[in-house]
């Protein structure tokens, strides 16, 4: 599968192989996060969220892996398909003046190969 | 079910115009939030209701004008818009305002201003 260690904008990943998606966070005292995903001409659309009190939760084909010492997210696609194509966006939920905000990364554009 | 619904999909307006962005739910949350997303990048907040009361307000200039008429609706009035105010507008609802819960995305409204 192709990975990136780091944020990167993009990733074009070969139909069928996995893929993992990277996030870093900002605020230590978020406590939920969750992985969207927006195709072209729609709104975000829920994939798989975590608690803070999880390490890792599974989906169907997806895994969200979160590791609070790094401020760490990931997203797992296993058997990448042409419907993956997409930006995918990590967002976190953190304590704000007595509220509470959803705060999304910069996103990062899924293209699938055939 | 998880869906919102928004009109219209798309909107051109002059930047003396009036014009009002709609979005409806009918998950009984009592949640509701307006977004701007511009082009390639994430969303960002711009108003929170909760019970149909204006909890968050992102500093958005006064032309645009939120409304909660009720708990399935949510309205974004717009007057005298700038160029610069073109985007996605998206809006967004979840069962409660909380630290862990999950708000669902509606399509958007893709807005230009003339």
């Amino acid at each position: 599968g192709e990975s990136v260690g780091l944020h990167l904008p993009t990733l074009s990943v070969q139909e069928g192989d996995n893929s993992i998606i990277n996030c870093a966070y900002s605020n230590s005292a978020s406590d939920y996060f969750i992985w969207y995903k927006q195709e072209s001409g729609k709104g975000p659309q829920f994939i798989i969220d975590i608690r803070s009190n999880m390490d890792k939760r599974q989906g169907q084909r997806v895994t969200v892996l979160l590791n609070k010492t790094v401020k760490h997210l990931s997203l797992q696609i296993a058997a990448t398909q042409p419907g993956d194509s997409a930006v995918y966006f990590c967002a976190e939920t953190y304590p704000s003046h007595n509220d509470y905000k959803l705060s999304f990364g910069a996103g990062t554009t899924v293209t699938v190969r055939a | 079910d998880t869906e919102v619904t928004q009109t219209p999909k798309h909107l051109v307006m002059g930047m003396t115009n009036k014009k009002s962005l709609k979005c409806e739910q009918h998950m009984g949350h009592r949640a509701m939030y307006w977004y701007k997303q511009k082009a390639k990048k994430p969303p960002e907040l711009m108003f929170v209701y909760s019970y149909e009361k204006l909890s968050i307000n992102e500093s958005v200039p006064s032309r645009f004008s939120p409304e909660c008429p009720n708990s399935s609706l949510l309205n974004l009035h717009l007057h005298a818009l700038q160029p610069e105010d073109s985007a996605l507008y998206l809006c967004a609802s979840s069962q409660l305002r909380g630290a862990q819960e999950t708000q669902y995305f509606g399509p958007g409204t893709r807005l230009l201003v003339l």
